[in-house]
């Protein structure tokens, strides 16, 4: 069966700082891949997908980047946060030529101070 | 641009009643309907997906879809105090690799 990591839970870090968020796969392969943010009580806001090794497709111009070094991994960055990136990160993925059905990971819940 | 319309409730029911949560969306082109849900502080839970025109049942819940009126809706029977979560409704255009998500309709099961 499939598993979908993220890393860490949680975090706190301070504007001007970087950021890292790492999310895995296991059990598929060439899945697509999402990073979702979700603000506090607000929608889920799609930044980035991914069909495959290297191809990120960004859907809101912002400080944060993403890249897919290997199939099953996904990583959103950010060289300095500002104080409006506190959310809710969440990595999804579905299966290619699948039934569009996401799947999400356990999230990792950022606070910009 | 692509929208995604639930009410915000909070949706109160007892325990045991049936609950109607709703969602409609702006484009004819959808083709893939899905509802979620998410507890306080948890990453959304895929419940059920639906296609095709008409009624799909899963246990307890119906996920209804109307493709004339774009309007999709879940029905929770024999609503427990564990169903109390936002329901989130996400729907798939024609062509797109991305789900396009509703803000969630939040529904409270009274014991």
């Amino acid at each position: 069966s499939q598993t979908i990591h993220q890393w860490p839970a949680t975090l706190v870090q301070p504007v001007g700082s970087p950021l890292s968020l790492e999310c895995t796969v296991e059990g598929t392969s060439n899945p697509n891949l999402y990073w979702y943010r979700q603000a506090a009580g607000r929608g889920l806001q799609l930044l980035f997908y991914s069909v495959g090794i290297g191809q990120i497709s960004s859907e809101v111009p912002q400080n944060l980047s993403a890249s897919r070094p290997q199939d099953r991994q996904f990583i959103l960055s950010s060289k300095k946060l500002l104080l409006s990136d506190s959310g809710f990160y969440l990595c999804a993925w579905r299966l290619a030529g699948g039934y569009n059905e996401q799947f999400f990971g356990p999230g990792t819940r950022l606070t910009v101070l | 641009q692509k929208e995604v319309e639930q009410n915000s409730g909070p949706l109160s029911v007892p325990e045991g009643a049936i609950a109607s949560l709703n969602c409609t969306y702006s484009d004819r082109g959808s083709q893939s309907f899905f509802w979620y849900r998410q507890y306080s502080g948890k990453s959304p839970e895929l419940i059920m997906f639906i296609y095709s025109n008409g009624d799909k049942e899963d246990g307890r819940f119906t996920a209804q879809l109307n493709k004339a009126s774009q309007y999709v809706s879940l029905l929770i029977r024999d609503s427990q105090p564990s169903d109390s979560a936002t329901y989130l409704c996400a729907v798939k255009e024609e062509g797109y690799s991305t789900l396009t998500f509703g803000k969630g309709t939040m529904l409270l099961v009274s014991p």
